[in-house]
């Protein structure tokens, strides 16, 4: 079974802090994506990465950068929090073989910034 | 990508099948139908995906119509924990990477 594991369920941080989000899929995937998830606003993607050191921004990655050094291995950095990035956010990885375009997510972690 | 509509809720009992409909008469030919679900606090699960054929694996049952303009997601024996929301979702046969778009999805609560 694929597993894609996040470095933390629940966080809470201040405003100005630095955080990281650590996700990490067993699958060598080569895709891999960062959303977050809103009440009202489903999941909107914030970047993802087609190979290692790649990656592209997606809709809404104001405030964010990412960073994937390994294969198994995709980052999510908030520079400086702010309350506005209080938020489920989810990681999903997905192969990069032609085929079906399932994604494999992650449990999510739940950021509050206070 | 084609769009698709679901009802927003439905109430299933503990033990019988549950049948998710959707809807989507915008898909094109090399648009796969998903589904997925998502629990209270979790991250999505994938369920299955089919294309045009009928599809069944150990979680649910895929039953795509002649004319792929609609297809129902089957849970042949729903269990409590088969509450949460469930997603229907079209999109390519491709290896590249695109997000999925979750709809608003379907709250299926199954009770006891």
């Amino acid at each position: 079974d694929v597993k894609v594991t996040q470095s933390s369920r629940y966080l809470v941080k201040r405003t100005g802090e630095k955080v990281f989000l650590e996700c990490v899929q067993d699958m060598d995937h080569e895709n891999m994506f960062w959303y977050r998830q809103d009440p009202g606003l489903g999941l909107r993607l914030i970047y993802f990465s087609y190979d290692v050191k790649m990656k592209e921004k997606g809709d809404i990655p104001e405030g964010y950068s990412v960073s994937r050094e390994k294969k198994e291995r995709f980052s999510l950095i908030l520079e400086s929090a702010s309350t506005n990035q209080t938020s489920m956010y989810l990681c999903a990885s997905k192969t990069g073989l032609a085929g079906a375009d399932t994604q494999y997510f992650g449990p999510g972690t739940r950021l509050t910034v206070l | 990508d084609a769009k698709t509509t679901q009802p927003t809720s439905m109430d299933c009992a503990e033990g019988r099948a549950a049948n998710l409909p959707c809807n989507h008469s915008t898909i094109s030919g090399n648009e796969y139908v998903y589904w997925y679900r998502q629990i209270h606090s979790q991250g999505p699960q994938y369920i299955i995906h089919g294309l045009k054929n009928n599809e069944t694996n150990e979680m649910a049952s895929l039953i795509i119509t002649e004319d792929r303009k609609s297809s129902t997601l089957i849970l042949p024996h729903a269990t409590l924990r088969d509450t949460a929301v469930y997603y229907c979702i079209v999109s390519p046969y491709s290896g590249s990477a695109r997000q999925l778009t979750f709809g608003s999805g379907t709250q299926l609560t199954v009770l006891p």
